[in-house]
């Protein structure tokens, strides 16, 4: 399985602040994906991340509020833009398994906005 | 909405005894798969079970799939304190590359 390291794993940031998150994988992987959890609840879909292109967003979220790069096959960011204290949450990023069958998550960049 | 469901919601189990999670979901599936969350960090997966699966065991684990009721559960044995997490079942559809998370079950196992 692959291995996924997320920095930071925690930050405690300012409102009008923009924080990046970095997702590193151990493989090359065609699509990296990043998540948003907010407190007690499940995971919400952000963006799919394909190399070589720009970001596919879900409803609801927009580029100018989560840029995403992604400029090679093992590696990923994601920026949360002029936070509120609704953007507390844990943020993950995914790839699937080379079989494309399984996905696996970094262990998670844990935010709090004051 | 985006997310299956899983009930119960919580779950408080004494060490020794069985959990079982319940998931729903509402589209024609490839596979399901159970995940395990401790305290807010990242997800780990348990298991898959694929669509034309209906029993996979794995240790303590075993899931079922019933895709005519698109439902799914898992079943923790001999629960120990160490299983005291939340548990996420996650779909994906036929056709995508997206996983759809449950609601999550968080378990307590007391020692």
């Amino acid at each position: 399985s692959a291995v996924i390291s997320q920095k930071p794993s925690r930050d405690i940031c300012q409102r009008g602040t923009s924080l990046t998150i970095q997702c590193q994988v151990d493989s090359q992987v065609t699509m990296m994906f990043w998540y948003r959890q907010q407190p007690g609840q499940s995971l919400t879909l952000i963006a799919t991340a394909n190399q070589g292109s720009e970001a596919t967003y879900e409803s609801g979220f927009v580029i100018d509020k989560f840029p995403i790069s992604r400029p090679n096959l093992t590696f990923s960011t994601l920026t949360v833009s002029n936070m509120s204290p609704e953007d507390s949450s844990i943020y993950l990023c995914s790839v699937d398994e080379a079989n494309g069958e399984t996905q696996y998550f970094g262990p998670g960049t844990r935010l709090l906005v004051l | 909405s985006q997310q299956g469901e899983e009930d119960p919601q919580a779950l408080s189990i004494q060490e020794g005894e069985n959990a079982t999670m319940n998931c729903s979901y509402k589209t024609s599936i490839n596979n399901l798969q159970w995940y395990r969350q401790n305290s807010g960090r990242g997800l780990v997966h348990l298991i898959l079970i694929r669509s034309n699966e209906r029993e996979k065991h794995s240790g303590r684990l075993r899931v079922t799939l019933d895709t005519s009721k698109k439902s799914s559960s898992l079943l923790i044995t001999a629960s120990r304190a160490a299983d005291t997490a939340s548990y996420f079942c996650a779909t994906r559809a036929a056709g995508t590359y997206k996983y759809i998370f449950g609601t999550g079950t968080r378990l307590k196992v007391l020692a």
